[in-house]
């Protein structure tokens, strides 16, 4: 089973400062990876697939890098409703599909 | 756009058949993997498996010995049996759709559309 750790647990951010979330793998998953953005009560909602493809409607803001083991979420001016925990996703080995662990992004 | 729709008894006692339905709507279910997801409060997401509108099934190496997913094509719905149930599956689960595509190894998807999940309770 592929392990991911996300870094740091919780990120502390201004409004309209970057935010930059990190993903590592316990092994190469290509660029099979995925985020997703969950806010309290909410189911998660996709933001990235294929480690850089935005999902349809989700704001240029939200950029995605990496490949291999080391994958980067980058939030560049970060909005009110940005406000939320995020988990990166493989998908390049299964089963079973794996989570991290998640980010909170929270108000400075 | 597609919609998914969780619905299942909310609590249930030690031992006994957790039972999960997920209702498609605005699409088919023909033509995607369809997966069930877990939450337990205040942690991360746990994939539980997945199933195609054939039928066939991939479930988490952890929980596949107790459990099994089914199928509906007719009522595009699919479902979920979880047994001899413990706290420790107490958790929201979600039902998602599995967008991706084929590789060598299989299929190879992200989740790009979920249900609003569903709480169920594990208590005596």
């Amino acid at each position: 089973e592929i392990v991911m750790t996300q870094s740091p647990a919780t990120l502390s951010v201004s409004p309209g400062e970057r935010a930059t979330l990190s993903c590592r793998a316990s092994q190469s998953v290509s660029n099979n990876l995925a985020w997703y953005q969950q806010k309290p009560g909410q189911a998660p909602r996709l933001l990235i697939y294929g480690a850089s493809t935005r999902a349809t409607g989700i704001p240029a803001r939200f950029s995605g890098s990496g490949s291999g083991t080391e994958f980067t979420l980058t939030i560049s001016s970060l909005q009110s409703e940005d406000f939320a925990v995020y988990y990166c996703q493989q998908y390049d080995n299964w089963p079973p599909w794996t989570f991290g662990q998640g980010t909170k992004v929270e108000v400075k | 756009q597609v919609q998914l729709q969780e619905s299942g008894p909310g609590l249930l006692k030690p031992s006994e058949t957790l039972s999960l339905t997920c209702t498609v709507s605005g699409g088919s279910i023909r033509r995607y993997y369809w997966s069930w997801i877990r939450q337990p409060a205040g942690k991360g997401l746990e994939w539980i498996g997945r199933i195609y509108a054939t039928g066939s099934t991939n479930y988490n190496p952890s929980l596949k010995s107790r459990m099994t997913m089914s199928v509906d094509t007719s009522e595009n719905q699919f479902s979920l049996n979880l047994n001899s149930v413990t706290a420790a599956d107490t958790a929201v689960y979600y039902c998602a759709r599995e967008g991706g595509y084929y590789d060598t190894t299989g299929y190879l998807g992200w989740f790009d559309s979920w249900g609003q999940g569903t709480l169920v309770t594990v208590s005596s």
